[in-house]
């Protein structure tokens, strides 16, 4: 079955760049998504097929699938940033999710 | 405003039966492929199953495909998922989430609050 591994923490600096990999086989054969997860609250979509930012997330947020690893880019990462991040992809009709990646912000 | 509601979590004992439901509101339910997400406590996020948006097609996760069953009533706007023989792992959060368009194979652009179920004796 199809898998997607995260790495499973990332620290950063206030203000700097935080990238969070997603790695599976040919991903950049399909779309990944990118979704934010803070405790206490429930998944926010940050984004989209691969690159694509929904209304009201801020332009700090990027996204990227190259090869067989998708990269999530904050960059001047602020404290609220903070939180759980999960990638996804599909695998014919089957939802995949990564392992998730907690970022740390200090 | 689009919301997910779900109900059902609680307490379960193992070997017993969870039934869940989601009550959507602000959305066109009947148009929109569903989904169940769980996770499990200090893990990862994971698909339990999706359906499309009337129902024609059901998706399973293959480590839990015969234990859930997915199913919708569009005239009610509400989502439903049962889980049989449940054990201790099976211990989660369980979000119902809106898929992109009528099959859900897309972003996962809406999620319920999420409701928790424990498995224990």
């Amino acid at each position: 079955s199809y898998e997607l591994t995260q790495p499973p923490s990332v620290s950063v600096s206030p203000g700097q760049t935080a990238t969070i990999t997603c790695s599976g086989d040919g991903l950049d054969g399909k779309y990944t998504y990118w979704y934010q997860h803070k405790p206490g609250q429930s998944p926010v979509v940050v984004i989209y097929k691969d690159s694509k930012r929904p209304s009201g997330i801020p332009e700090r947020f990027s996204g990227s699938n190259s090869g067989d690893t998708a990269t999530l880019t904050i960059s001047g990462t602020l404290p609220i940033d903070e939180g759980d991040y999960h990638c996804q992809t599909w695998d014919i009709s089957t939802a995949i999710f990564g392992g998730g990646t907690k970022l740390t912000v200090l | 405003q689009e919301q997910l509601l779900e109900s059902g979590g609680g307490v379960v004992q193992p070997g017993r039966s969870l039934g869940l439901s989601c009550e959507a509101s602000g959305i066109s339910f009947s148009s929109s492929g569903m989904h169940w997400v769980r996770q499990a406590p200090g893990k990862g996020l994971e698909w339990v199953a999706g359906i499309w948006y009337d129902g024609s097609k059901i998706d399973y996760s293959d480590s839990l495909k015969g234990r859930v069953t997915i199913s919708r009533d569009n005239s009610k706007n509400k989502l439903f998922l049962e889980m049989n023989d449940v054990s201790p792992e099976d211990t989660a959060v369980f979000y119902c989430v809106r898929g992109e368009g009528g099959s859900g194979l897309g972003v996962f652009d809406i999620w319920g609050q999420g409701t928790l179920v424990t498995v224990s004796a």
